[in-house]
This record gives structure tokens, C-alpha cells and sequence, in this order.
């Protein structure tokens, strides 16, 4: 089945070691979005790929980055992990950008900062 | 500035009837959608509206009133699955995505 993948789906990494989180698609859409949603509270958006231009969102920390080698794949890197950065990080797709197209999220990864 | 407002939490009983609303001020509207997310799993969509108006879906139901920046869902027939969050999200004039923080939904036997 066409779908987003998350890997891992748990994910435990030690204050400023850092670690990547993994996203593929075979849905062949063009955008990718990786969020970040923490308890109770809504998703926040981090950074987005429409195909490979990126866009990160103006108050997103600079300790979080992005690649995406290929249109199926994408990865967010957290450079130095703090405490506050222990969330649920959802990679989501949709067909294009700047339209009404619906995204489909990943199962997302559970991020623990010990 | 843009906002989403939903009720935090909303308790229901199974078999009965539940409506969740949503009221938006954003830059922009280019649409309004609903989805569903089970405790520690991802959103899943339900429904998007950009007329106004109900849109019904089986059991679930959106509708939709922009000149008042106002949404709900309806959930009929309830059945404990449908004990989740539901968060409503708001397209703008960029078409970025402005999500509320979402309506956690308890269904009582």
C-alpha cells in the first residue's frame, strides 16, 4: 500500500547527542513536511520540501535541519538535542504545494531526550 | 494574529451523538480540514471543507460557515474507537496549514 514511513518509531538519544529521524513515501508526491507535536498541543511545523527547495519556517531553531537526498526520502537531524526536543516529530506529504491538497502523515517518532 | 479555537476536551456516550466545534481567524482561507489522531499515532484525514455548508461522511459530518470562521464535526452513532483527538486546521491565504490544538474526545460505555 502507498503510504508514509517512520523510522524508528521510538527514538531515545542522550542531552546534545545527536540523532536523525527517517521518512519515505511511495506516494511520489513533491512535498514533505516534518512537524513537531508535543503533548496536547497542536503540530508545529518545522521545515517543508517542495521537491527539493526548502523551506524552513522563520522560528524554527537552527538545531534542527533537513535533507532530502531524493524524492522519496527525507531526514530531520537534530544537531544537539535538549530537553525540550523530547516530542513527536510527524513527517507528512502532499502532492503539491501552495494548493488544497490534503497531507498524509507518517506514524511519527517518539523522541526521548534523557 | 491567526488562531484556531476547539474545546480541550469533550466527553460523550457510546451510541450517541457528539458535535466538536471550531472557530478560525486567519490570514487567508483557502479551506478547512478535520482529522483524527489516536493517542501517540498520527493525524489521519476526515474531511475538508472550503464551501459552506455540510459535507457528510457515514457516521461523521463537517460543516462550514466562513462568514462566521466557524466549523464543526459531527460524530453520530458513537463507538468507543472513536475515542481520539480530533483537530481542526485552517488553510490561509499562503496555503499554510494553522492547526488548533485539538478536542480529545472520551467515549463513555
Amino acid at each position: 500500500d502507498a503510504m508514509v514511513i517512520q523510522n524508528p518509531r521510538y527514538q531515545v538519544t542522550q542531552f546534545g547527542k545527536p540523532v536523525t529521524l527517517s521518512c519515505s513515501q511511495t506516494l511520489n508526491h513533491n512535498v514533505m513536511y516534518w512537524y513537531q507535536q508535543k503533548s496536547s498541543q497542536a503540530p508545529k511545523l518545522l521545515f517543508h520540501y517542495y521537491d527539493k527547495d526548502f523551506n524552513n519556517e522563520a522560528d524554527t531553531p537552527d538545531n534542527f535541519q533537513s535533507r532530502r537526498p531524493n524524492t522519496s526520502f527525507c531526514f530531520l537531524d537534530i544537531r544537539s538535542p535538549g530537553l525540550g526536543d523530547a516530542a513527536m516529530y510527524l513527517c507528512a506529504t502532499s502532492r503539491q504545494s501552495g494548493s488544497t491538497d490534503t497531507q498524509y502523515f507518517g506514524p511519527g517518532t517518539r523522541l526521548t531526550v534523557l | 494574529g491567526q488562531n484556531i479555537d476547539q474545546p480541550t476536551e469533550m466527553t460523550a456516550t457510546e451510541g450517541a451523538i457528539v458535535q466538536i466545534n471550531c472557530t478560525y481567524q486567519t490570514s487567508g482561507f483557502n479551506g478547512l480540514f478535520w482529522y483524527q489522531q489516536h493517542a501517540g499515532e498520527a493525524p489521519t484525514f476526515l474531511s475538508y471543507n472550503v464551501l459552506d455548508g455540510l459535507e457528510e461522511k457515514g457516521r461523521f459530518s463537517s460543516f462550514l460557515s466562513r462568514s462566521k470562521g466557524y466549523s464543526y464535526l459531527l460524530l453520530k452513532e458513537l463507538q468507543m474507537k472513536d475515542s481520539a483527538s480530533y483537530l481542526c486546521a485552517v488553510l490561509d491565504s499562503n496555503y499554510q496549514l494553522i492547526w488548533g490544538a485539538g478536542t480529545k474526545l472520551i467515549i463513555k460505555p
